[in-house]
């Protein structure tokens, strides 16, 4: 089956813009969780939703935001951008169920200028 | 904060075992450990999972000592393929939330 798909894999945006990030979960899972990869900080959880609904949240400012489509198709959103916003952001796809592994997509690369 | 503790850096040599720990000492009745890997440039990975019994899968072995505080992550013939970051995480929350710590970045050697 195919598995998590993210667009766009790279992007460039200036200081100041907003960017919106796609991520398609696995066919049938209903859980979709994001994360923010930077050198300095490591991968840290943003956001989980689960049917249309923001389940579990992450220690970031209000600038970032997520919603989930009835497909379970995410996109996530950061707006004024900031050079500290650079990084590598994966998206994962689970069941949603107890204690189920997550699938990663190969991310979307932000680089904020 | 993550509540594993793993060694940085490990090397192991092609076609031996790899045996990597984790600590995870305050880890508590209903949390799970999780192994992931991460390859350069590409998402994390998922490798095996488990609660108090010694887990084994078609990738890895996962050995949980009987008070839970801490487990190793068996790959039993290592290849250069697994040169990798693998993250141990204590998870009680589905798999959905995952606290990812520093990891250990595995080389294997020919």
């Amino acid at each position: 089956k195919a598995g998590v798909t993210q667009t766009p894999r790279y992007l460039i945006k200036t200081r100041g813009q907003q960017v919106t990030l796609s991520c398609s979960p696995i066919s049938g899972h209903r859980s979709v969780s994001w994360y923010q990869q930077t050198p300095g900080q490591g991968l840290q959880f943003l956001f989980e939703y689960f049917s249309e609904t923001q389940r579990n949240k992450g220690n970031f400012p209000g600038r970032f935001s997520g919603r989930q489509f009835s497909n379970s198709r995410s996109e996530m959103n950061v707006s004024t951008l900031e050079l500290g916003d650079s990084a590598l952001y994966l998206c994962a796809s689970s069941l949603g169920t107890l204690y189920t592994e997550a699938f990663f997509g190969q991310g979307t690369r932000l680089t904020v200028v | 904060d993550a509540k594993t503790t793993q060694p940085p850096s490990m090397d192991c040599a092609e076609g031996r075992a790899a045996n990597l720990p984790c600590n995870h000492s305050t880890i508590s009745g209903n949390e799970y450990v999780y192994w992931y890997r991460q390859i350069h440039s590409q998402g994390p990975q998922y490798i095996i999972h488990g609660l108090k019994n010694n887990e084994t899968n078609e990738m890895a072995s996962l050995i949980i000592t009987e008070d839970r505080k801490s487990s190793t992550l068996i790959l039993p013939h290592a290849t250069l393929r697994d040169t990798a970051v693998y993250y141990c995480i204590v998870d009680n929350n589905a798999g959905n939330m995952l606290t990812f710590g520093g990891g250990t970045r595995l080389m294997v050697k020919p």
